[in-house]
């Protein structure tokens, strides 16, 4: 089945050390989200890929980056994670163009800052 | 910021109907009412959508007023599945997702 595929599903890290957090895709969808969800919060957009170009919001904390090497793939880096990054991140993709622009989600990747 | 304001938790007896309301009272003429659920652990679902008629699908129903400002997602035949965190957003369909707070529902046999 086509789906969103987020690899590791709990990734632990310690304080400042870097760490990569992966999604990948099958559904050839066009743009790719990362969002942040703390505990018991709602999930809040960092930034999007439409193609290839590069999407921020204007309040991700510099600390985050994103990599989308191909259609499938988009990576989250965290250069010097802090004890308040610990959350779910959660990926999902899109196809712009589509008539509702419904995003689908992956299971997410629950990150833990020691 | 959201622009949509949904009552934190809800209660439903499995079996029976779970009606969701949302307040959007500024929403625009291009703008869609969406929902969404999230079950715990899980990354959203995206569930139904509508601009200003009545939709319905094969996982539940979404009434959406004559003026717009306010919409009901319902669940015609709630399981005890259906317990998550129900997501109403207003977008253009080409925005961003922005999620505020939700209604948790909870179904209890």
């Amino acid at each position: 089945d086509a789906m969103v595929i987020q690899n590791p599903r709990y990734q632990v890290t310690q304080f400042g050390k870097p760490v990569t957090l992966s999604c990948s895709q099958t559904l050839n969808h066009n743009v790719m989200y990362w969002y942040q969800q703390k505990s018991s919060q709602a999930p809040k957009l960092l930034f999007h890929y439409y193609d290839k170009d590069f999407n921020n919001e204007a309040d991700t904390p510099d600390n985050f980056q994103s990599r989308r090497p191909n259609t499938s793939f988009c990576f989250l880096d965290i250069r010097s994670p802090g004890l308040g990054d610990a959350a779910m991140y959660l990926c999902a993709t899109s196809l712009r163009g589509h008539s509702y622009n419904e995003q689908f989600f992956g299971p997410g990747t629950r990150l833990t800052v020691l | 910021d959201a622009k949509t304001t949904q009552p934190p938790s809800m209660d439903c007896a499995e079996g029976r109907a779970a009606n969701l309301p949302c307040n959007h009272s500024t929403i625009s003429g291009n703008e869609y009412v969406y929902w969404y659920r999230q079950i715990h652990s899980q990354g959203p679902q995206y569930i139904i959508h509508g601009l200003k008629n009545n939709e319905t699908n094969e996982m539940a129903s979404l009434i959406i007023t004559e003026d717009r400002k306010s919409s009901t997602l319902i669940l015609p035949h709630a399981t005890l599945r259906d317990t998550a965190v129900y997501y109403c957003i207003v977008r253009a369909y080409t925005d961003k997702l922005i999620f505020g707070t939700g209604t948790r529902l909870q179904v209890f046999p």
